[in-house]
């Protein structure tokens, strides 16, 4: 049973490009969620996602900033515009349907992004 | 002002040796509070959850406690060894879910 799968690993754009940051969820889990670790700082939550719905995307910066879980594929974080603040690891989390107060979430290994 | 307070900020201390890390908290309504370790480069990893009619919660060498009225937990590492070298997240959950992640402690084990 493969765990949550992110790619790439590192991803180095310049800045005004589109970065597009893929997760894909352990099997059984339907829920996604995107959090962002700038350096030296700790996790901060982006969005909530399950299946074609976003539940909550508090923590989501209002421009430039998107995501997706569609029904088919992996989920997809879209940063469009990128700037030098924009690099940090983004990191993909998923739970079973229910999070219950006893269920964790596992984390993906994150994506590097490297904006020059 | 983060809901979530984590302390030290960082930690030094010897192999073999034990330590204790801090988490406050002001997340209401409390639902459940998770401790993650993170070691350089890699996603978070969890060591316990605990509800809020749990005050204390056991895995190997990690032993978390909580209290819930003063709205404190602490996870006490045991006889540390140089693999407990990474970043320890303190999560706090409500009842809606909504997760506040502590800034974290970065904790160095040396030979």
């Amino acid at each position: 049973n493969a765990g949550v799968m992110q790619n790439p690993r590192h991803l180095v754009r310049r800045r005004g490009q589109e970065a597009r940051l893929r997760c894909s969820p352990m099997k059984g889990h339907s829920h996604v969620y995107w959090y962002r670790q700038l350096p030296e700082e700790g996790l901060k939550f982006m969005v909530y996602l399950q299946k074609e719905n976003i539940i909550d995307e508090s923590g989501m910066p209002k421009e430039r900033f998107s995501a997706e879980f569609p029904k088919e594929g992996p989920s997809i974080l879209r940063i469009q515009q990128v700037v030098r603040g924009d690099s940090a690891a983004y990191f993909c989390a998923s739970s079973p349907p229910r999070l219950a107060s006893t269920d964790t979430q596992y984390f993906g290994p994150g994506t590097r992004l490297t904006v020059l | 002002k983060n809901q979530v307070e984590q302390s030290p900020q960082s930690l030094i201390i010897l192999e073999g040796k034990n330590c204790t890390l801090q988490c406050n908290y002001t997340v209401s309504p409390f639902s459940n509070l998770r401790w993650y370790k993170q070691d350089t480069g890699r996603g978070p990893v969890s060591l316990t959850i605990m509800t809020f009619s749990e005050n204390t919660k056991s895995n190997g060498r990690y032993t978390a406690t909580l209290d819930a009225d003063t709205k404190q937990s602490s996870l006490h590492i045991t006889a540390s060894q140089l693999s407990d070298s990474a970043s320890y997240i303190c999560v706090v959950s409500a009842w809606n879910n909504d997760m506040r992640f502590g800034a974290g402690t970065r904790l160095t084990v040396k030979p």
